[in-house]
């Protein structure tokens, strides 16, 4: 069965240094998005792409969040300047008719 | 914007017995309500969902009933077994957007053996 798969599975960083997680969507998939989830609380909407650009996010994606989908298989977030409130597992989600979201099995960022 | 709110937020329950979770939504536009499961460390994982022109579904022991007119959804599982036991979230989502959810709290449910 498909999966979205996502690297790395965890990440530790300093505070101020740029990191980018990486998705892999189902192939047939039309649209992506990234949640975060912090430690014990609900996942939250950050983004949402489809055909090549944004197609809506949350206040959370601020000026410091970018996604890019380079080529025709990942799918990118990137965090310019991590802060340690930016500590969270974020999963990458996509879909193939915005229903049914499949996600991945997340990438768990440690700001220090 | 949209807004969930899903209740209780711990529920244990002897095996067998049957658990209930509510949610209530505020934008009457959200028209699609999938219920997500999430064991410890692991993705969520869809595990129900309802359209807003149903009233209720059923698959094996899961069920989710919605009251439109009240904007709440319910997730029901009975013959709950030890395996049930996860953090189980609800979300909401309207037709025509980008097929964003937003989910609530969740509900932690233990199933005790």
């Amino acid at each position: 069965e498909p999966e979205v798969t996502q690297t790395p599975s965890h990440q530790v960083t300093q505070m101020g240094q740029e990191v980018i997680l990486r998705c892999v969507p189902i192939s047939n998939h039309l649209y992506f998005y990234w949640y975060r989830q912090i430690l014990g609380q609900k996942v939250e909407f950050l983004v949402s792409f489809y055909n090549n650009e944004i197609s809506e996010k949350s206040e959370i994606f601020d000026d410091q969040f970018s996604v890019e989908r380079p080529d025709g298989s990942n799918f990118t977030l990137k965090i310019r300047s991590t802060k340690l409130e930016d500590s969270a597992m974020y999963f990458c989600a996509s879909s193939q008719e915005r229903r049914e979201l499949f996600f991945g099995e997340g990438s768990r960022l440690t700001v220090l | 914007g949209e807004n969930v709110e899903q209740h209780p937020s711990t529920l244990s329950v002897q095996e067998g017995d049957s658990a209930v979770i509510k949610c209530t939504y505020s934008d009457s536009a959200s028209n699609y309500f999938p219920w997500y499961k999430q064991e410890l460390g692991k993705r969520p994982q869809l595990i129900i969902d309802i359209r807003s022109n149903v009233g209720e579904k059923k698959d094996q022991r899961i069920a989710v009933t919605l009251n439109k007119t009240a904007k709440h959804f319910s997730l029901h599982i009975t013959e709950t077994q030890p395996e049930d036991s996860a953090v189980y979230f609800c979300a909401a989502s309207s037709l025509g957007n980008t097929g964003k959810l937003i989910f609530g709290q969740g509900t932690t449910l233990q199933v005790k053996p």
